[in-house]
């Protein structure tokens, strides 16, 4: 299995609701990440599990909490969303997080497309 | 100065020629780069990573590594229709003592039939 999945694919919610964006991938890997990209621009990192700690928190609202329950999962709590939060959430995941090649590759999911009303 | 510089075109290519991509980095610590293709809708997916300086060859497909212009290529031989996507230039820098991903702008290829 190399794939990484995440659930849903297609996300709507009101300001006021409380909802998660989940991620799974069986392929071993030890480290993984949450991506927000907007339309016509790169991915910015949000957020780097490593071994289910976190390692790097880029400064991220509060309304946006990690989960890693373990080393195959990884979860995106979100809550109290402004509409300016709408993107496409991407998770990744490597064999390791680091700067040995080529066990920092990343592999990206499908993305989990989130509209804030 | 931006860390990852791409052109971001749009880059038009006809059908059967060679794309050309190109990247420069600012942070000279880098050691691992790579490049991705997200076509419109869809999330980015990895087609090469390179780590030493030279070439790489896979398929249609060859990235080059220049660590002393801190400048890394993709090129695309027999360009398809289906190479028609954005272009996701990414450097492995230093952060909070791990190390994290920075994109380019992405570079939009269009392969003429």
């Amino acid at each position: 299995d190399t794939e990484v999945t995440q659930t849903p694919k297609h996300l709507v919610m009101g300001m006021t609701n409380k909802k998660s964006l989940k991620c799974e991938q069986h392929m071993g890997h030890r480290a993984m990440y949450w991506y927000k990209q907007k339309a016509k621009k790169p991915p910015e990192l949000m957020f780097v599990y490593s071994y289910e700690k976190l390692s790097i928190n880029e400064s991220v609202p509060s309304r946006f909490s990690p989960e890693c329950p373990n080393s195959s999962l990884l979860n995106l709590h979100l809550h109290a969303l402004q509409p300016e939060d709408s993107a496409l959430y991407l998770c990744a995941s490597s064999q390791e997080l680091g700067n040995r090649w080529p066990y920092n590759e990343q592999f990206f999911g499908p993305g989990t497309r989130l509209t804030v009303l | 100065q931006k860390e990852v510089e791409q052109n971001s075109g749009p880059l038009s290519v006809p059908e059967g020629a060679i794309a050309s991509l190109n990247c420069t980095y600012s942070d000279r610590v880098s050691q691992s780069f790579f490049w991705y293709r997200q076509y419109s809708g869809k999330s980015p997916e990895l087609i090469m990573s390179i780590y030493s300086n030279g070439d790489k060859e896979d398929g249609r497909f060859t990235a080059q590594l220049n660590k002393a212009s801190q400048y890394v290529s993709l090129l695309i031989r027999d360009s398809q229709p289906s190479d028609s996507a954005t272009y996701l230039c990414a450097v492995n820098v230093p952060i909070q003592g791990a190390q994290k991903l920075v994109f380019g702008q992405g570079t939009r290829l269009t392969i003429n039939p």
